[in-house]
């Protein structure tokens, strides 16, 4: 069981928006920033979001995240097919010196 | 262009010990940006940080597999390693090695969001 909650599954229809929630506590997001990643099956993951809302060179503004007190959230508006893929969240905690890894929540596109 | 190379046995016995390691190209590992460090899937399941090292030598290990890890780092070669032991089925999973980026909170530093990954490399844990 991941410190970070996030939900299994979501789903929306294409050119619609999606939102990613990831849940944790004042040792870990409430005080420290929160990263989002998505992998690809047989793929390794990728950086999608860094320091809370971030965007890496080359990630489209259809990505976006937030933070408020202790849960994060990645929204992805405009839907595509090409965005169905796993999406994790993560940050590091105070009390465990450790990065922690949510359990992951498979996006998919109706 | 940075890149991180994970080279190892594709195939380790229960109860032996786990080695891989991770060659960085296209940039230097003796920098004070950034930590090194090392993540596993196993199949069908999320990702588990294992640990991470910064070029000085300093670490960083997930608690529930600590008693069982190291990480080097060999500044000369621009590689790090990861060894595991006691290894068990358990241990069965795609691994990754991946540079930590530096963020700052209340004047402390944390490397925490990972922005370059490895290919990843398969490791069957099996007589």
């Amino acid at each position: 069981q991941s410190v970070l909650t996030q939900p299994p599954s979501v789903s929306a229809a294409p050119g619609q928006k999606v939102t990613i929630s990831c849940s944790g506590s004042s040792s870990n997001l409430g005080n420290n920033f929160v990263s989002w990643y998505q992998q690809f099956p047989g793929t390794a993951p990728k950086l999608l979001i860094y320091d809370d809302n971030r965007r890496p060179s080359g990630i489209p503004d259809r990505f976006s995240g937030s933070k408020s007190g202790a849960s994060a959230t990645l929204g992805i508006t405009g839907l595509q097919t090409g965005d169905e893929a796993d999406y994790y969240c993560g940050t590091w905690d105070n009390t465990l010196s450790a990065v922690i890894l949510g359990g992951g929540t498979k996006v998919t596109v109706l | 262009q940075l890149q991180l190379q994970e080279s190892g046995p594709g195939l380790v016995k229960p109860s032996e010990t786990l080695s891989l390691t991770c060659t960085v190209s296209g940039g230097s590992i003796s920098t004070s940006s950034y930590y090194w460090g090392w993540i596993r899937q196993a199949p069908g399941k999320g990702l588990e940080w294992i640990g991470n090292i910064f070029y000085r030598g300093n670490t960083y290990y997930n608690p529930s597999l600590k008693s069982r890890v190291t990480i080097s780092i060999d500044t000369s070669k621009n590689q790090f390693s990861l060894k595991l032991t006691s290894v068990t089925a358990a241990d069965t999973a795609v691994y990754y090695c991946a540079r930590h980026g530096r963020q700052v909170v209340r004047a402390r530093y944390y490397y925490s969001y990972i922005d370059v990954w490895g290919k990843g490399t398969t490791v069957t844990v099996s007589s």
